[in-house]
């Protein structure tokens, strides 16, 4: 079985650029999520999608982050403009979701750095 | 406010002893807890979880020890294996794993041969 797929892996960019990652969660997961990872620090949650629906992006700075999941599949996150301090690994992770106690697969991430 | 916390940002053992990797957390709603092993270049990779429903939960070498009242979990691994060499992150959740997971900030384990 394929685990979750992110592209890129590594993204160097400029700030104030716009950037974009791409996920692909395991087949048949019907719920996905973004996290951030700084540095030294554990992932947090920026947005969870139930299929198409995002159910939790309290967390998602939307001045300039954005999400989409088209069709209940794979999912986008872009940064625009990005900032230095958005530097850091983004990981997509995908579970079930359809009973409780469902665990949760990631992917490699994408390292992003703002210079 | 971190509401799950790896108090030892890293920990040494010997191939063949005991490692014991410990977790608190503030937050008692929580009811559910995992384990995740990261490597390097690689994303958290699950390994053990247990319901508060719970004390112990047991697979092959890992073991995770659940107490509610101390709200306290250690993981233990036994024998440690070089393999075992990575960071490992406590992770807690309400109402199951399918709701965000809160992530502590990790200990790194070095199992020297």
């Amino acid at each position: 079985e394929a685990g979750v797929v992110q592209s890129p892996r590594y993204k160097i960019i400029e700030k104030k650029q716009p950037v974009a990652f791409w996920c692909n969660p395991i087949s048949g997961h019907n719920t996905l999520y973004w996290y951030l990872q700084n540095l030294g620090q554990g992932p947090e949650l920026l947005i969870r999608y139930e299929n198409e629906e995002a159910v939790d992006d309290s967390q998602l700075p939307k001045d300039r982050f954005s999400a989409e999941r088209l069709k209940g599949v794979d999912s986008t996150l872009k940064i625009q403009p990005a900032e230095l301090g958005d530097s850091a690994v983004y990981l997509c992770a995908s579970s079930l979701g359809n009973d409780l106690y469902n665990e949760q697969f990631f992917g490699p991430g994408t390292r992003l750095t703002v210079l | 406010d971190q509401q799950v916390k790896q108090n030892s940002p890293s920990l040494s053992v010997q191939e063949g002893r005991i490692s014991i990797l410990n977790c608190d957390y503030t937050n008692s709603m929580f009811d559910y807890f995992l384990w995740y092993k990261k490597y390097p270049a690689e994303g958290p990779t699950f390994l053990i979880s247990i319901s508060s429903i719970k004390d112990k939960n047991e697979d092959g070498r890992f073991t995770v020890f659940l107490n509610k009242s101390a709200k306290h979990l250690s993981l233990h691994i036994v024998p440690s294996q070089p393999g075992d060499s990575a960071v490992y992150f406590c992770a807690a959740s309400i109402q199951g794993g399918s709701e965000k997971l809160v992530f502590g900030k990790g200990t790194k384990l070095t199992v020297n041969p």
